[in-house]
Parts: structure tokens; sequence; C-alpha cells
């Protein structure tokens, strides 16, 4: 596999239900961020990972839970969720800081989404 | 924080023909601007970007241009074709220490009638 990958690719599930999306880029990058795309909404950051640290955390509800246990892995992890989550969570990753002699900022690659439908 | 907007919401046009999407941004920190297109069911895809050190790119059928005094940057492209009919989306840099934190427009879907 190549570029960044995202399992389950579709996911239905229940507001009782406990899931966890998975993502792992395979292009040596050490940032990975989760977004949520909603129909005729923007593209919305939910969590930033640097270096394996959270920097960023958009003020998503707790019901959404990130965790990076290594640089090529990032989960998003679901429980008791709302009809309203449903959207597809893309996965991203970049080099940051860039490599030297490059420049300051980097393309985020992203992964093919998980389209999640909450009943 | 960054705010980004973008027009048209949709916009068809027909082959040959040009397309421009306008972006909006209210950070006048911001410093980096992609271009993402995405194809319907496909993941977004840096298609261009800019730094604020310039004020115009050109990648053979798409440019961009950069006016940071009035904090607006443009996606133009030139010939259209059908295989341009995608959703493009404008983002914008909010500056963080460590990650790029891209906040993005609303998208644009282009269509283009052959």
């Amino acid at each position: 596999e190549t570029g960044v990958t995202q399992t389950p690719r579709h996911l239905v599930m229940g507001m009782t239900n406990k899931k966890s999306l998975k993502c792992e880029q395979h292009l040596g990058h050490n940032a990975m961020y989760w977004y949520k795309q909603s129909a005729k909404k923007p593209l919305e950051l939910m969590f930033v990972y640097s270096l394996e640290e959270r920097v960023e955390n958009n003020s998503v509800p707790s019901r959404f839970s990130p965790e990076c246990p290594n640089s090529s892995h990032l989960f998003l992890h679901l429980h008791t969720l709302q009809p309203e989550d449903s959207a597809l969570y893309l996965c991203a990753s970049s080099q940051d800081p860039p490599l030297a002699g490059g420049p300051r900022y980097n393309e985020q690659f992203f992964g093919p989404g998980t389209r999640l439908t909450v009943l | 924080g960054e705010n980004v907007e973008q027009h048209p919401s949709t916009l068809s046009v027909q082959e040959g023909d040009s397309a421009v999407i306008k972006c909006t941004y209210s950070d006048s920190a911001s410093n980096y601007f992609p271009w993402y297109k995405q194809e319907l069911g496909k993941r977004p895809q840096l298609i261009i970007d800019i730094r604020s050190n310039v004020g115009e790119k050109k990648d053979q059928r798409i440019a961009v241009t950069l006016n940071k005094t009035a904090k607006h940057f443009s996606l133009h492209i030139t010939e259209t074709q059908p295989e341009d009919s995608a959703v493009y989306f404008c983002a914008a840099i909010s500056d963080m220490e460590y990650g790029n934190k891209l906040v993005f427009g609303a998208g644009t879907i282009l269509r283009v009638k052959s």
C-alpha cells in the first residue's frame, strides 16, 4: 500500500455502538490529521497530531477520541454518536516541519475517507 | 481564528471556456494558500498552491492569484475539459507552531459541459 490508507471505507453504526476508524500513512510523514466532511459544509479540521502529540483539538465533542500510537498510525475512536455525526471522515498526513531547504508548509496528503452512517 | 469564504458554490461552464473561483480569508497572518480538487467519490488532492511572497503562480491550464492587501485569492482554469468537473476547495494556513492547520472554504462544484 502506498500513500494514506483508511479502514473501514464504510461504517454503519447505532448510537450505542463503539467503533474505531483507522488511518495509516506510508509516506514517512510526522504529522497526521482528522477531518470531517459533511454535505454542503467546508472540510472541518478535528484533530492534529505532530510528532505523535496532539497539538489541536478543534472543539470536538468527547464522543470522538483520537489516538496516535506512532507517526504512521492514527485512530479515531467513536462512542455514543449522534445521527448528525454521519459524514465522510478523512485522514491526512504531512511532513512538519518540511525538510531542510524545502518550503515552509508542505502538502497534506489525504486518505480515501471512511463514510460513516449513524442510525 | 481564520475564516475562509469561497464563491461561487456551483459553477457550470462550456467545455473550452475559462472558470474562476474566488476565496477570501480573514487572518492577515495567513501565508500559504493551497487549492484541492476532489472528484466524485475520491480523496481531495492538491492541484496548486501559492505562498504570500508571490502574487501569481501558473501550472499549465491552472493558475492562482493572490492579493494580500485585499485578502483574497483566486483559481483560474483555462480551456476547461470534462475531466475538470469536480469540487474545488481553497484553504489558508492559520499558523501554528507545530502542524499545519488548514482552514478550508466550503467548496465549489464545477461542471464542465461538453
